[in-house]
């Protein structure tokens, strides 16, 4: 079955460094979606994502976060000067259509840690 | 906005045993829809199930029921026949019906089985 895949599975960066976190997608969806989920906490929608542009975006998603399709199968967030409360896991979804309830397909997410 | 609330934030049953998970969410809007993931260990979120708001029948998965409640805003998660490979986090999540917003998630439920 296909599945969205995440890389790298742990990342650690200094605290003001700029990091990108990837996903590729499953192949025939269209919508793109990041969330986070700080320890202890729940999962938090970030943006989405389709025909090369934000959908939607949380109040989370500020300036400091950016994303892009560079290619026809990856999907990125990156995250600019980078603080310590960043450090969460990242997962990247993705689904066929947005609407009418289609469910959304989870990478295993990505863990940032932010020394 | 929505909010998803899961009151219980680890439960525990013995193998075989029926357990069920509380949801309540609150939203203003008709249109949605509900989700129930699991996240097992290896942390990949896997779809359970999902409600459409405008059904009133309940959705069955296999051993997977839910009891959707409408007017109340509850969306319990019923398992039968609990099975080792059940423990898990389990995730009730709110989608409105239209657009690419994201996904509205409750705290999590740690479930364990019990041999």
């Amino acid at each position: 079955e296909p599945e969205v895949t995440q890389t790298p599975s742990h990342q650690v960066t200094q605290m003001g460094q700029e990091v990108i976190l990837r996903c590729v997608p499953i192949s025939n969806h269209l919508y793109f979606y990041w969330y986070r989920q700080i320890l202890g906490q729940k999962v938090e929608f970030l943006v989405s994502f389709y025909n090369n542009e934000i959908s939607e975006k949380s109040e989370i998603f500020d300036d400091q976060f950016s994303v892009e399709r560079p290619d026809g199968s990856n999907f990125t967030l990156k995250i600019r000067s980078t603080k310590l409360e960043d450090s969460a896991m990242y997962f990247c979804a993705s689904s066929e259509i947005a609407t009418g309830g289609q469910p959304q397909h989870f990478g295993d997410g990505t863990r940032l840690s932010i020394l | 906005a929505q909010t998803v609330t899961q009151s219980q934030p680890e439960m525990s049953v013995q193998e075989a045993e029926t357990v069920t998970l509380s949801c309540t969410y609150d939203t203003s809007e008709n249109n949605y829809y509900l989700f129930w993931y699991k996240q097992p260990p290896s942390r990949q979120m896997i779809l359970v199930i999902r409600q459409e708001a405008y059904k009133q029948q309940n959705a069955t998965e296999n051993r997977f029921s839910v009891n959707f409640q409408k007017a109340a805003k509850s969306f319990s998660l019923k398992i039968s026949d609990s099975q080792l490979g059940d423990t898990a986090m389990y995730f009730c999540a709110f989608k409105s019906g239209g657009g690419a917003d994201g996904l509205t998630f409750g705290k999590g439920t740690h479930l364990i089985i019990q041999p």
